[in-house]
């Protein structure tokens, strides 16, 4: 088994333009999800999605789009990137939102000059 | 202040010493994950506990919950156990949603 798949692993983006981070999962879970880690700074949750069509927003949503195109896969695009926006991005499933185990994948650093 | 406090921040030890990671929380939670994020940058589940203690190998977890506390614990470290450390606790007061601390950068010298 893969476990949680995130494709690419490097990514350098000029300013206005967009991108799709894709991720995929080979564990049945419902549950996926988004964060963004910036130096000095915890995991922060962009959007998360609670089951197959479903999505919602966490702590730090904007200038964000995301899509769970089925129970396997949850993308999240960047329609305008900004400065702002240059971080480390990982997707993660788990079971249920409450009390599972979370299975990240490994991570895109993202640049946005 | 975060709700999600974690220390020290960075620790540094020689190998074979005994490790303490600890984690503080301010409200309610229904688990506490511990995880562990490699230099390389990925990022693996050790720990979800909600009480009591859990045990893997050198590594073991505890948590108070009327203290609001958890630590991981490593025993007979190795330089292999070289990663930040972070403690994620699903806070259930309020908006429903997982906490991450800071992280605990730990290097082990050979």
């Amino acid at each position: 088994n893969a476990g949680v798949t995130q494709t690419p692993k490097f990514q350098v983006l000029k300013t206005g333009q967009s991108m799709t981070l894709q991720c995929a999962q080979d564990m049945n879970h419902n549950s996926m999800y988004w964060y963004r880690q910036d130096p000095g700074m915890g995991l922060r949750l962009i959007y998360y999605s609670a089951s197959e069509g479903t999505t919602d927003k966490g702590e730090v949503p904007n200038g964000y789009n995301v899509s769970r195109l089925n129970k396997r896969e949850f993308s999240l695009r960047l329609e305008s990137a900004a400065p702002s926006q240059t971080s480390v991005y990982f997707c993660a499933s788990s079971e249920a939102r409450r009390g599972s185990p979370l299975h990240f994948g490994n991570g895109t650093r993202l640049t946005v000059t | 202040k975060n709700e999600v406090e974690q220390s020290p921040q960075n620790l540094t030890a020689q190998e074979g010493e005994f490790i303490t990671i600890n984690c503080s929380y301010s409200v309610g939670i229904s688990a506490l994950h511990w995880l562990q994020q490699h230099p390389g940058g990925g990022i693996v589940s050790l720990f979800m506990l909600s009480s009591g203690k859990k045990k893997h190998g050198r590594l073991i977890a505890t948590i108070n919950i009327q203290e609001k506390h958890s630590s991981l614990h490593i025993t007979a470290s190795h330089p292999r156990d070289s990663a930040v450390y972070i403690c994620a606790a699903f806070i259930i007061q309020g908006a429903q949603k997982l906490v991450f601390g800071q992280g605990t950068r730990l290097t082990i010298n050979p």
